[in-house]
């Protein structure tokens, strides 16, 4: 399994500002993954972070609302850009684990984000 | 584009009971994996068990256990001697495996179970 950290662990923004989310992982991983969780709903995946590449957005997710970076095996950040209260949402970082078959998605603990 | 449905939202049961949650899904694709994620109220979300779809035999870890239906496009979590830290929303979710990498999970609207003490 991989050990997952996501900064910050929660934080309430003013609509029209922007906010980066940070995530961490103790291993050197192909693939890290970003999801949204709207209150009271279940896990959209955004999109898809390979590093060295540009991020692949999910439909209805676009890069210029959600700017992801990958500058290593390790490290990813998902960036909300001109934040509305709509963007209020639990938003978590996942990495893909194991070889092969093996493979397994592991998540961070969220980013709990209020938007006012 | 696959989808994943789970019928309940919300169960109820008292502790030591067992309880199944169900879970169906709907792909036109061969290889794929099966995850059932529980999610408790401090919103991480911690892996239960993972089902191969090219593996016959349905997956177990110790107190949790499915019934793979593959025709069927069923994949059902058992939780025996229940206990009151089951307490929790449990997602089920479907990833394509394309061997060329991971794909992101697509997750069901999730069951809402709670332990009665």
């Amino acid at each position: 399994s991989a050990v997952i950290s996501q900064k910050p662990s929660r934080d309430i923004c003013q609509r029209g500002t922007s906010l980066t989310i940070q995530c961490q992982v103790d291993s050197q991983v192909t693939m890290m993954f970003w999801y949204r969780q709207q209150p009271g709903q279940s896990l959209t995946l955004i999109a898809t972070a390979n590093q060295g590449s540009e991020a692949t957005y999910e439909s209805g997710f676009v890069i210029d609302k959600f700017p992801i970076s990958r500058p290593n095996l390790t490290f990813s950040t998902l960036t909300v850009s001109n934040m509305s209260p709509e963007d209020s949402s639990i938003y978590l970082c996942s990495v893909a684990s194991g070889r092969g078959r093996g493979e397994t998605q592991y998540f961070g603990p969220g980013t709990r984000l209020l938007v006012l | 584009a696959q989808t994943v449905t789970q019928s309940q939202p919300e169960m109820s049961v008292q502790e030591a009971e067992t309880v199944t949650l169900s879970c169906t899904y709907d792909t036109s694709e061969s290889n794929y994996y099966l995850f059932w994620y529980k999610q408790p109220p401090s919103r991480q979300m911690i892996l239960v068990i993972r089902q191969e779809a090219y593996k016959q035999q349905n997956a177990t870890e110790n107190r949790f256990s499915v019934n793979f239906q593959k025709a069927a496009k069923s994949f059902s979590l058992k939780i025996s001697d229940s206990q009151l830290g089951d307490t929790a929303m449990y997602f089920c979710a479907f990833r394509s495996y394309s061997g060329g990498g991971a794909d992101g999970l697509t997750f069901g609207k999730g069951t809402h179970l709670i332990i009665q003490p």
